[in-house]
């Protein structure tokens, strides 16, 4: 059984088409909840961590928010240079600092 | 800050012959580093946790003898594929946790193996 589920798989968007997308986890013990999005040939680049439901953090045009049992990536007004695959990676749980990927939203903007 | 470099970036190899890959935390030192391997479509699956200065933990399925995982000091992990195959082929991903700083992972750009 998946830990982590993201959907929708792929997203396109016009440029300044607000939308979100979301990440439901099963993990207990989570010790925080990453954001990383990934251009196609590099490494993830880290963009959020979440550690308590309620808890919020924004940058740029991107938000995340957490509750108990999902996170969700909201995108405002994106550009062009949004698109990308977008991950998400609680920790597997019991405390461990292992990450649980989950197999990304890919997201493309279109001007 | 929180740079993680990876040497090479791609290599291509002949069937039966070993391939090392360096990563390195430029600015900072990792206690804790993660090796990745991603298939095209497909997310991060962990491969490993190597800890400075001692024995690399694997996850289950991943071979020890064939991916072996050298932490030699705070700021450089090597991943060698030993006797590689054409299934070895992929694009593999470290990950290096700064010290003291928290636990989140900054990955490298990716070091694409293509087995011959």
């Amino acid at each position: 059984e998946d830990q982590v589920t993201q959907s929708p798989e792929a997203l396109r968007l016009q440029e300044g088409e607000s939308s979100s997308l979301n990440c439901s986890y099963t993990v207990s013990g989570l010790r925080g909840l990453f954001w990383y999005r990934q251009d196609p040939g590099k490494g993830p680049e880290f963009l959020f961590t979440l550690y308590s439901a309620g808890e919020e953090k924004e940058k740029e045009r991107l938000k995340a928010t957490l509750t108990k049992k999902e996170s969700f990536l909201h995108i405002t007004a994106p550009k062009p240079e949004d698109s990308a695959t977008y991950l998400c990676a609680p920790t597997e749980g019991g405390g461990s600092e292992k990450l649980v990927f989950g197999k990304g939203t890919k997201l493309t903007v279109n001007p | 800050g929180a740079v993680v470099s990876q040497h090479p970036s791609w290599v291509i190899c002949k069937s039966g012959t070993s391939v090392k890959i360096e990563c390195r935390s430029l600015d900072f030192q990792a206690t804790t580093m993660f090796w990745y391997r991603q298939f095209p479509k497909q997310s991060l699956m962990l491969m490993a946790t190597s800890n400075e200065g001692s024995k690399a933990t694997y996850e289950q399925g991943v071979e020890k003898d064939k991916f072996l995982i050298n932490h030699a000091s705070l700021t450089l992990s090597t991943l060698t594929v030993t006797s590689a195959h054409p299934e070895d082929s992929s694009f593999y991903i470290c990950s290096a946790v700064p010290g003291g700083l928290g636990e989140t992972q900054y990955f490298g750009p990716g070091t694409r193996l293509l087995v011959l």
